[in-house]
């Protein structure tokens, strides 16, 4: 399975500012997820990010807002602007292999807790 | 519309005794079905996965799970609780197309008593 990791493990934020969080995998990957984990609730996608591409955002997220990057196989970038208090959330970046082992499966990595004053 | 639906918010067994947690599914196609586990402040660690093949899948800790595609369900069990397997219990399921995202349920609370 892949090795994920993220940083930084949590933050704690003023309203109005905005966090990139990094999330690195030690191999290569074609498709990486990031997702939100709203306090009590279930994961959701915000966006489906390629290497060379634009990231793909599902309903309800928007660029402006979530900016990701993907340089390369091994890392991407999700940025939280413009933070208020309802963006505080775990965030989650997801890897799947297919490119390399052609793995089904997505592994996870450990999240970002981020709480915004 | 795709969803994964997790019935019950908490699951509460006693030590030593069979646990069951239950998923249901509404996917087109011939799905990926997965559990995964989430222990406080710590990300998802897969636990099982069904592609094809046998209806009953075996994971990491002892856990299974049984695939019924007539009942579009795929439920989490295993034979003897153990304390530490109190966590939170996610069923997702991932359209036949490589490269797509997970779609999760709203997550069971398992809790095991001593």
């Amino acid at each position: 399975s892949a090795v994920i990791s993220q940083k930084p493990s949590r933050d704690i934020c003023q309203r109005g500012t905005s966090l990139t969080i990094q999330c690195q995998v030690d191999s290569q990957v074609t498709m990486m997820f990031w997702y939100r984990q709203q306090p009590g609730q279930s994961l959701t996608l915000i966006a489906t990010a390629n290497q060379g591409s634009e990231a793909t955002y599902e309903s309800g997220f928007v660029i402006d807002k979530f900016p990701i990057s993907r340089p390369n196989l091994t890392f991407s970038t999700l940025t939280v602007s413009n933070m208020s208090p309802e963006d505080s959330s775990i965030y989650l970046c997801s890897v799947d292999g297919v490119a390399i082992s052609s793995t089904d499966t997505q592994y996870f990595g450990p999240g970002t807790r981020l709480t915004v004053l | 519309a795709q969803s994964v639906a997790q019935p019950e918010d908490q699951v509460n067994v006693a030590e030593g005794n069979p646990l069951t947690v239950k998923c249901t599914y509404s996917v087109s196609g011939n799905p990926y079905l997965f559990w995964y586990v989430q222990y406080p402040n710590r990300g998802l660690q897969f636990l099982l996965k069904y592609i094809t093949g046998d209806n009953l899948v075996k994971g990491s800790y002892g856990f299974e799970a049984e695939f019924n595609k007539s009942q579009t369900s795929f439920h989490l069990k295993k034979p003897s609780a153990l304390v530490s397997d109190s966590a939170l219990y996610f069923c997702a399921v991932r359209p036949n197309q490589a490269g797509t995202a997970l779609i999760f349920g709203k997550g069971t609370t398992l809790s095991v008593s001593s």
